[in-house]
Order: structure tokens, then sequence, then C-alpha cells
């Protein structure tokens, strides 16, 4: 069956950068996309973006531009997301998902 | 971006009752592809969504046949006869016809 399993919980610095993973199984990976999605605990959610693991073809929601990069390891059937220059404001559970199928969510804490 | 409009923001039912949430868009959610891509998602406490109906009225595997989605251009329901226990707990709608893909707020089915 399908399943995405994301990494573990992050304590990260202000200014600080961050790459949080979501590893696949029960598909076919290379020829999938992968969405990223933000919940700030106790509000609604947002979509950040998705990539086309076949040739790493990416859409952004203009919002978070410059905040997240995607990637995918098709090796691995692993795909990534990279939160850099972190403040307080992206201290959220972030969760991958296709299609349906969502990841447990990860949940990044932003403090010094 | 679409905005998606989601009523009540809260629902209480007795067990057995039937619900219905509403959610309106500020666009028309019909891609040029002629798809309707709409959907809703029920998240319980501390989990991630789950996909219930996609493309306004297709139940998603395994979801039981209580669960009804309909509308169509900017204007969608979702009902749910019979209430179960396991129903309880936010749902949200969200579109992907229009970049960025948006969510409502939520509607929280609780016991009243």
């Amino acid at each position: 069956q399908v399943k995405l399993q994301q990494s573990g919980a992050e304590l990260v610095k202000p200014g600080a950068s961050v790459k949080l993973s979501c590893k696949t199984s029960g598909y076919t990976f290379s020829t999938s996309y992968m969405s990223w999605f933000k919940q700030i605990p106790g509000q609604s959610i947002e979509w950040i973006g998705m990539i086309y693991a076949g040739d790493g073809g990416t859409g952004y929601n203009q919002k978070f531009k410059g905040k997240a990069t995607l990637t995918v390891d098709t090796s691995s059937s692993t795909a990534y997301m990279d939160l850099s220059s972190l403040t307080t404001e992206d201290s959220a559970v972030y969760f991958c998902a296709r299609l349906g199928y969502w990841g447990q969510g990860v949940m990044v804490t932003v403090s010094s | 971006d679409v905005v998606l409009t989601q009523t009540p923001v809260a629902q209480p039912v007795t067990l057995g009752d039937q619900a219905s949430i509403s959610c309106r868009s500020s666009q028309s959610l019909v891609h040029s592809n002629g798809n309707t891509y709409l959907e809703w998602y029920l998240q319980k406490p501390g989990q991630s969504p789950q996909l219930l109906i996609y493309k306004v009225s297709n139940r998603f595997s395994g979801v039981p046949d209580r669960f009804i989605g309909s509308g169509s251009g900017s204007d969608f329901t979702l009902k749910i006869s019979r209430v179960e226990p396991e129903d309880l707990g936010v749902y949200y709608c969200f579109q992907a016809t229009h970049d960025p893909y948006t969510f409502g707020a939520g509607t929280k089915l609780e016991l009243k």
C-alpha cells in the first residue's frame, strides 16, 4: 500500500535552514507528483508547492518562493523540502502528500 | 488567490443526524480542461488530513457512502448522513484548479 514516511520533529534556531524528508513506498515514485503543505497548529492549511519526480519540475505558491525548495531522489523514492532563513513564523507542521495519501507530518519549531 | 468560504464554522450534531457543510469559492473552480478540482478533507486532532471527496463528488478509496459531495461552479456542499463518532473533526474544502491551491478555513463537526 502507499506510504509516506516523514522525518522527525526539528528544533532550529532563527536564521538557520532545515531539510525535511518524505520517504515513499507502494507506488511508482518516478512518475508522480508530490505536494507539500504547511499548517500552523489551530489554523487551516497552506499549499507550499509541488514537484514532479520524473524531471524535478516544480511549481510553488508565490508566498513560499525563496523560502521552500523542493527536490527528489528517485533512487530512494524520497522527496525533500528545504526551508531557509527560518523565523518564528515558519514554526508549523509540514506535510507531504500525493493523490490523497499524506505523510504523518513533521513539527518544525523555530526558537532561539 | 481563490478564497474558499466554509459555513458553518462549527456544526453541532447528534450521532445519527445528517450534517451539511457549504464551501463557496470567490471564482469558478471549473478548470480549462473541464474538470473541477474541489476536494473535501477530514482532519482529526493530531492527525494528517484524510481525503474524502475529489473532483466534487468522487469518494476516495475506502470512504463510506454516507459522505456525499455535490455542487458546481463556485458552490459546493458536503453532506454526511447518519453521523458516526469517527466522523467528528475539522472538515476542509480545497481547490486545485487555480494557482495557488487553497483551503477553506474549516468547519468543526462536534457533538451537541
